[in-house]
């Protein structure tokens, strides 16, 4: 089965860095993705690794290492429109997603 | 021009009846996908469509069937509608691939009530 977990919510001040953890357990794993969606929204692409490392664009950075089973997406320079909810997502054969749990970002001033 | 579009966006009905949401895509893109988002926000994949074929089936009720009839379009048709089939349902495409980055793009949701 597919098993991606996050923290339910966080919560980081306007300016500021947030990370969002995500661990996972599938099969069949190319990469992780990550999605943004506001409230009343749909999910929106924000970064794909497939390989080990750091990818950046932008303010938004992520991170995957496939040997611990687990990435991050880093947010800098928090705005308040990033308050949104974040999931990570494994892709699988055929470009099929299973998204985690997700996490529900506050940004205060 | 929107990408991906679904209508209705709001639906409200009642237990036993059936009802269709309607997904056209203009992306070009040869897969499509229908997901459910319940009340917690958690995502999850119901069908996937390549090029007219159904190609994932993630252990949804049979109530549920999905109908293209072509690559730009995915019906969701639902039979004898049940109080847990409220949520959001989502559509989305993508090219077979995924392209470099396995990217979907999503309508913007289907939000249903079943009273």
């Amino acid at each position: 089965g597919q098993s991606l977990e996050q923290p339910s919510e966080v919560t980081a001040v306007e300016g500021a860095i947030v990370q969002i953890n995500c661990t996972y357990q599938t099969s069949g794993f190319y990469g992780l993705s990550w999605y943004q969606q506001h409230d009343g929204g749909a999910p929106t692409f924000l970064s794909y690794n497939a390989l080990d490392g750091l990818e950046e664009t932008g303010r938004f950075s992520s991170f995957l290492s496939r040997s611990d089973s687990y990435g991050y997406l880093l947010l800098q320079e928090l705005q308040m429109k990033d308050s949104a909810s974040y999931f990570c997502a494994g892709v699988t054969g055929a470009n099929n997603l299973f998204f985690g749990t997700g996490t529900r970002l506050t940004v205060i001033p | 021009d929107t990408a991906v579009s679904q209508t209705p966006k709001y639906l409200v009905t009642q237990m036993g009846n059936d009802k269709s949401i309607k997904c056209e895509q203009n992306l070009g893109h040869d897969t499509m996908y229908w997901y459910k988002q319940d009340s917690k926000k958690f995502l999850k994949i119901m069908f996937s469509y390549n090029n007219k074929e159904l190609i994932i089936n993630e252990t949804v009720p049979n109530r549920f069937s999905p109908k293209s009839p072509d690559k730009a379009h995915l019906n969701l048709h639902i039979n004898s509608l049940e109080l847990g089939d409220s949520a959001v349902y989502f559509c989305a495409s993508s090219h077979q691939t995924g392209g470099a980055k396995y990217e979907q793009y999503f309508g913007p949701g289907t939000r249903l009530t079943v009273t």
